[in-house]
């Protein structure tokens, strides 16, 4: 079954420079949520979109900003960027129902700021 | 905010059942209980949900008490690939999850 796609996987940058984050969801699934995984912690909420619109937001720096294309497919823009910005970021995808959205993770992208 | 206790860490013998508990006091009405595990730096994975009903999947079982303030999720054969963080999250729909710092799991041969 297709899964969500992250890209790139690995990310090494300097501080001060700006990175762009990748995720596709898994096809019919129109929910993105964000998430950042500092080392030896638990994955923290940063921001959601439905239908390319913002649906939540979390503990996600004026720094960064994201955004959900007509594809589905979303952006984390991050800019000036700290050394304490080196993390796992996690992209995850979800169908919208009323019942339950099970969240889908994708493989994650590992941010090292230099 | 985490709405979950569990305990930090448990050891499991290769080929016995988990029984990883977890504790929801708090939980509303109209929350389910989701559990995903996370295997070193991956992804986390999604294992099973449920509201009020008991669950099984062909990863695991969900055991929710009747009143909905804890439950118990069962890995009933544990291998070795099962040894990782395990997360009870508590959440309405279409809000984000809160991870909390889980159960490491670690299943021994």
């Amino acid at each position: 079954a297709a899964g969500v796609i992250q890209s790139p996987r690995h990310l090494i940058k300097e501080k001060r420079e700006t990175a762009t984050l990748k995720c596709y969801p898994i096809p019919r699934h129109d929910t993105v949520y964000w998430y950042q995984q500092g080392p030896g912690q638990d994955p923290q909420f940063l921001i959601s979109f439905y239908e390319k619109m913002q649906s939540d937001k979390g503990s996600i720096p004026d720094r960064f900003s994201a955004q959900q294309f007509s594809d589905y497919h979303s952006e984390l823009n991050m800019s000036s960027l700290e050394l304490g910005d080196s993390a796992l970021y996690f992209c995850a995808s979800s169908p919208w129902d009323s019942r339950s959205d099970t969240q889908y993770f994708g493989p994650g992208t590992r941010l090292t700021v230099l | 905010d985490a709405k979950t206790t569990q305990p930090t860490s448990m050891d499991c013998a290769e080929g016995r059942a988990a029984n990883l508990p977890c504790n929801h006091s708090t939980i509303s009405g109209n929350e389910y209980v989701y559990w995903y595990r996370q295997i070193h730096s991956q992804g986390p994975q999604y294992i099973i949900h449920g509201l009020k009903n008991n669950e099984t999947n062909e990863m695991a079982s969900l055991i929710i008490t009747e009143d909905r303030k804890s439950s118990t999720l069962i890995l009933p054969h544990a291998t070795l690939r099962d040894t990782a963080v395990y997360y009870c999250i508590v959440r309405p729909t279409g809000n984000q999850f809160y991870f909390g710092t889980g159960t490491s799991l670690t299943v021994i041969p």
